[in-house]
C-alpha cells in the first residue's frame, strides 16, 4: 500500500526565510506527487504536480518541489516565503495515471511570521 | 470558490443517529470523490465515481457508509447508526477525466464537519 510521510509537522518562520517541506513516499511504482495548499478558512488547492518529464517542478506563487526517484522524494521549496504563505501545506501521491485513490500525508503547518 | 458545493458546512448528531451529506461537483466534472480528514491527519480516500458508477471503495468505508451519485451529477454520502469515531471532516472532490492524465486537476469542496455526541 502507498503511504506518504511529511517529516515536519510544524514550521515557524519569518518572512524572507527559505522553506523547505519533506516529503517521502512508499510506493516502489510509477507515481504521480502532488503538493496541495489549505490556507485558514478555505478548501484544499493544488500547489503544484509531476506526472512525467521534468523533475523540477515549478508551481503557483513561486513554490516548487524536485521529484528524487532514488530517494522517493518530493521536497517542496520556496525560496523567499510570505505571511501570505502561513497555511497547511499536503503532499500526495497516486498511482500513475490519475486522481484514483490519492493517498495524503498528514500536512505541515507553516507559520510565516512578519 | 472551487465551484465544488457541500452541504451542509455542519453537522451535529447524537450517536446511533443516521445522516446524510451533499455534494454537488463542478458541473461538467464527470469524477466525483470523497474523503475524511480527522484532526492531525491529511485527508484518507473513501470512494470515487466516475458518473454514477462507483468505481473504488476504500477498505474505511464500513458497512454503515454508503455513497451513491444517481445521475452522474451530485453525490451523497449516508452512515448510519452514526459512532463517536465518525466525527470528522467530509471532503468532496471532482475533476474532468482528461485524455492526457497530467491535465486532470482535483477540486476540494469547503467539506461537511461532522461531530457526534
Amino acid at each position: 500500500a502507498q503511504s506518504v510521510s511529511q517529516h515536519n509537522h510544524h514550521v515557524i518562520l519569518s518572512e524572507a526565510a527559505s522553506l523547505e517541506l519533506g516529503c517521502n513516499y512508499s510506493y516502489g511504482g510509477t507515481v504521480n506527487l502532488f503538493w496541495y495548499v489549505q490556507y485558514p478558512g478555505q478548501h484544499l488547492q493544488l500547489l503544484l504536480k509531476y506526472f512525467s518529464g521534468d523533475p523540477l517542478v515549478k508551481g503557483i506563487k513561486g513554490f516548487e518541489a524536485e521529484f528524487i526517484k532514488s530517494k522517493f522524494s518530493f521536497n517542496l521549496r520556496k525560496p523567499s516565503v510570505q505571511w501570505s504563505d502561513t497555511a497547511e501545506y499536503f503532499c500526495a501521491v497516486a498511482y500513475s495515471g490519475g486522481y484514483q485513490k490519492v493517498t495524503f500525508g498528514t500536512g505541515t503547518k507553516l507559520q510565516v511570521i512578519p | 470558490d472551487t465551484g465544488v458545493s457541500q452541504d451542509p458546512r455542519h453537522k451535529i448528531t447524537k450517536r446511533g443517529q443516521n445522516v446524510t451529506f451533499r455534494c454537488d461537483p463542478i458541473s461538467e466534472h464527470n469524477r466525483l470523490y470523497w474523503y475524511r480528514q480527522t484532526l492531525g491527519q491529511g485527508p484518507e480516500f473513501l470512494t470515487y465515481f466516475q458518473n454514477e458508477a462507483q468505481l473504488e471503495k476504500s477498505r474505511l468505508l464500513s458497512d454503515r457508509f454508503s455513497a451513491e451519485r444517481p445521475k452522474g451529477s451530485f453525490s451523497t454520502l449516508e452512515i448510519q447508526r452514526t459512532e463517536q469515531g465518525d466525527s470528522a471532516m467530509y471532503l468532496c472532490a471532482s475533476s474532468l477525466r482528461q485524455t492526457w492524465a497530467t491535465n486532470e486537476k482535483l477540486f476540494f469542496g469547503s467539506g461537511t464537519q461532522l461531530s457526534v455526541l
